[in-house]
């Protein structure tokens, strides 16, 4: 089993509100990852990291934020919840290079009302 | 545009059938291709991770294959249980970055039925 995790894994909050989303991993992965995944639909790239103070920015446009002070720790950050913000956060990471294995978290289900 | 597209979108067997998952994909340059499992409000789970050499992988009860010239892999699932409820997403990595991106297919929604 993965040494990945996510908290909180279920989250409802109003509109406005600041959130930060946890994930930490404890195998040594330089390479995080946060995904945004809609019911049914595929998971889309929202911020990336390859070490300690190094972050990008994916595919899909997102209003958030994060942060790599420390390898094992990738928080996301939300400083004014919307309603758009609905939907489920995954973290992932990877070591190595190559042909290397991507771990998922269980995910952060977010709902804001 | 690099993109994976996964078919049929769903699929409801009985139990201790057998099914198969396609995967089409555009990702170029081609890296290794996955397929997850991924449980309703879970992280996905690798089930198997194979490379343009590799034709075919095993794993347990899912039999993976590749062709790696058409650009098509299926997953085949052998004497299904109830327990393989779950969609299945088809990520295809790309060689030309050192992230390795991941492209993600929308899954396949399997229902096993008893």
């Amino acid at each position: 089993e993965a040494d990945i995790y996510q908290t909180p894994r279920y989250l409802v909050i109003g509109t406005g509100k600041k959130i930060t989303l946890e994930c930490s991993q404890t195998m040594g992965h330089d390479k995080m990852y946060w995904y945004q995944q809609d019911p049914g639909m595929e998971l889309h790239l929202i911020h990336y990291s390859y070490g300690v103070n190094s972050t990008e920015k994916g595919d899909l446009s997102s209003e958030s934020t994060v942060s790599r002070i420390r390898t094992e720790h990738f928080p996301l950050t939300l400083e004014s919840a919307r309603p758009s913000h609905t939907s489920q956060y995954l973290c992932a990471s990877s070591g190595g290079e190559g042909l290397t294995e991507a771990f998922f978290g269980q995910g952060t289900r977010l709902t804001v009302v | 545009k690099n993109q994976v597209e996964q078919s049929p979108q769903s699929l409801i067997i009985l139990e201790g059938k057998n099914c198969t998952l396609q995967c089409n994909y555009t990702v170029s340059p081609f890296s290794n291709l996955r397929w997850y499992k991924q449980d309703t409000g879970r992280g996905p789970v690798s089930l198997t991770i194979m490379t343009f050499s590799e034709n075919t992988k095993s794993n347990g009860r899912y039999t993976a294959t590749l062709d790696a010239d058409t650009k098509q892999s299926s997953l085949h699932i052998t004497a299904s249980q109830l327990s393989d409820s779950a969609s299945y997403i088809c990520v295809v990595s790309d060689r030309g970055s050192t992230l390795g991106r991941l492209y993600f297919g929308r899954g396949t929604q399997l229902t096993v039925w008893p």
